[in-house]
């Protein structure tokens, strides 16, 4: 059973960097051709997908925040991590991590972890 | 980018009875490269539908989606308790992905 689990800090002060890693389980990162990637809820955007790595390695970001964002990925401990930089409380959300099957429909989910910017 | 509408906006219905979920996209998406969730309050959403008709491993056949081109839809045949959630869409066709903003099935 695949399972993802997000971590990272609660709270982070405006332009600083966020830093969330998502620990996957049953399941290897670099096997099969799957997309692993990061997705925020927020009550004003609803759900909206950040970006992805791919089990090659190769990534892609949503133009929405492409300037500022970078997924990379810790292959021995088959983690994989979502660096944003110059936060806005624009950015508070629930952050989730999930495997986007080959097409990239999501499954499973992580449980989503809550990320709240403010001074 | 493709923006998805979801209708209505909430839905009020018996179990017992038949729902039927729309999902309207912008453009043509490719490859019917539709999906559906389910969000309960405090979880993840849990993929559905793929597809725009394949239902997800353990999904219950109550659950059909259909559709192609610019319009989608989600039904669930006889509503069980369990069903009463939040209902998003997705769209994998075209970079970047988008998903709709959701249809809440609330018991009536």
């Amino acid at each position: 059973q695949v399972q993802l689990q997000e971590s990272g800090p609660g709270l982070v002060k405006p332009s600083q960097t966020l830093s969330l890693t998502c620990t996957v389980s049953g399941d290897s990162i670099v096997s099969g051709s799957y997309f692993w990637s990061w997705i925020r809820q927020s009550a004003g955007k609803g759900l909206e997908w950040i970006g992805r790595i791919h089990s090659s390695g190769s990534t892609h970001y949503n133009p929405s925040v492409k300037s500022r964002v970078a997924i990379s990925r810790d292959t021995s401990k088959n983690e994989f991590s979502l660096r944003l930089d110059s936060l806005t409380p624009a950015d508070t959300a629930v952050y989730y991590c999930a495997r986007g099957l080959p097409s990239e429909r999501f499954d499973p989910w992580g449980q989503g972890t809550l990320v709240t910017v403010s001074s | 980018e493709i923006v998805l509408t979801q209708s209505p906006g909430t839905v009020s219905l018996s179990p017992g009875e038949r729902a039927t979920l729309s999902c309207r996209a912008s453009q043509t998406i490719d490859r019917n490269y539709l999906a559906w969730y389910q969000q309960k309050l405090g979880q993840a959403p849990r993929l559905l539908i793929y597809g725009a008709s394949s239902r997800a491993t353990a999904i219950p056949d109550r659950f059909s989606g259909s559709g192609s081109g610019t319009d989608f839809t989600l039904t669930i045949s006889r509503l069980e308790p369990e069903d009463f959630a939040l209902y998003y869409c997705q769209q994998y066709g075209d970079s970047p992905i988008t998903f709709g903003q959701g249809t809440r099935l609330e018991i009536k």
